[in-house]
């Protein structure tokens, strides 16, 4: 069966750290993959996204890999602040089978320590 | 920019009541617009994908009769839940694509459902 898995466990870590969530797939051709912040209460807002031809991206502090043969993406943010605290979902848009919709794990909460 | 509004944020209703919620995307025109539900520590489950104009795509297990979908225009999109009862109680979320980007959703800030 097609699955994303994130870690369900929340993410504590303590500020200036490094944190890195993970996200595996099964069954499913990803043509890229999205990685999302959501408050509490809030809609998912768009991080960043990165192809299957990429092995990794960068913004600012964030830094995503993506390794289609361990069909896996990691989400790094490095020099952590409390106001990162948040769920992070990744998703991905699988063109395989004709559809093409995102499809969403179900989020790594991240808890940002003092 | 790539702004998308939701109205209202948050409604509360009687069991067998019709509720509407409005997606707006105020500074882009979306060809498509996506319906998604989220029940508390789940992931987004997509219910419908509609695009300006024509009639919305159900996901498998949507009712399309419960969740009527309107995209009259380019940047409103209505998602109204009809007959409502407890268990539609969830948040609803928008997402609306910009016609000239095809990877990129902006999503709206959700509508929290409560059904007496």
């Amino acid at each position: 069966s097609q699955k994303i898995e994130q870690n369900s466990e929340a993410l504590n870590i303590q500020e200036g750290k490094t944190a890195t969530l993970t996200c595996n797939y099964t069954n499913y051709s990803p043509a890229y993959l999205q990685w999302y912040r959501q408050d509490p209460g809030r809609g998912p807002v768009f991080l960043l996204l990165i192809r299957e031809n990429e092995k990794e991206k960068r913004k600012e502090r964030l830094k995503v890999t993506f390794d289609t043969t361990l069909k896996q993406s990691l989400f790094h943010i490095t020099a952590s602040q409390p106001a990162d605290s948040a769920t992070y979902l990744c998703a991905l848009r699988d063109l395989g089978g004709g559809y093409n919709k995102l499809i969403f794990g179900a989020g790594t909460r991240l808890a940002v320590h003092p | 920019g790539a702004v998308v509004s939701q109205h209202p944020s948050w409604v509360i209703c009687k069991s067998g009541t019709s509720v509407k919620i409005e997606c707006r995307s105020l500074d882009f025109q979306a060809t498509t617009m996506f319906w998604y539900r989220q029940f508390p520590k789940q992931s987004l489950m997509l219910m419908a994908t509609s695009n300006e104009g024509s009639k919305a795509t159900y996901e498998q297990g949507v009712e399309k009769d419960k969740f009527l979908i309107n995209h009259a225009s380019l940047t409103l999109s209505t998602l109204t839940v009809t007959s409502a009862h407890p268990e539609d109680s969830s948040f609803y979320i928008c997402s609306a694509r910009h016609s000239r980007s095809y990877n990129e959703q902006f999503f709206g800030p959700g509508t929290r459902l409560t059904v007496l």
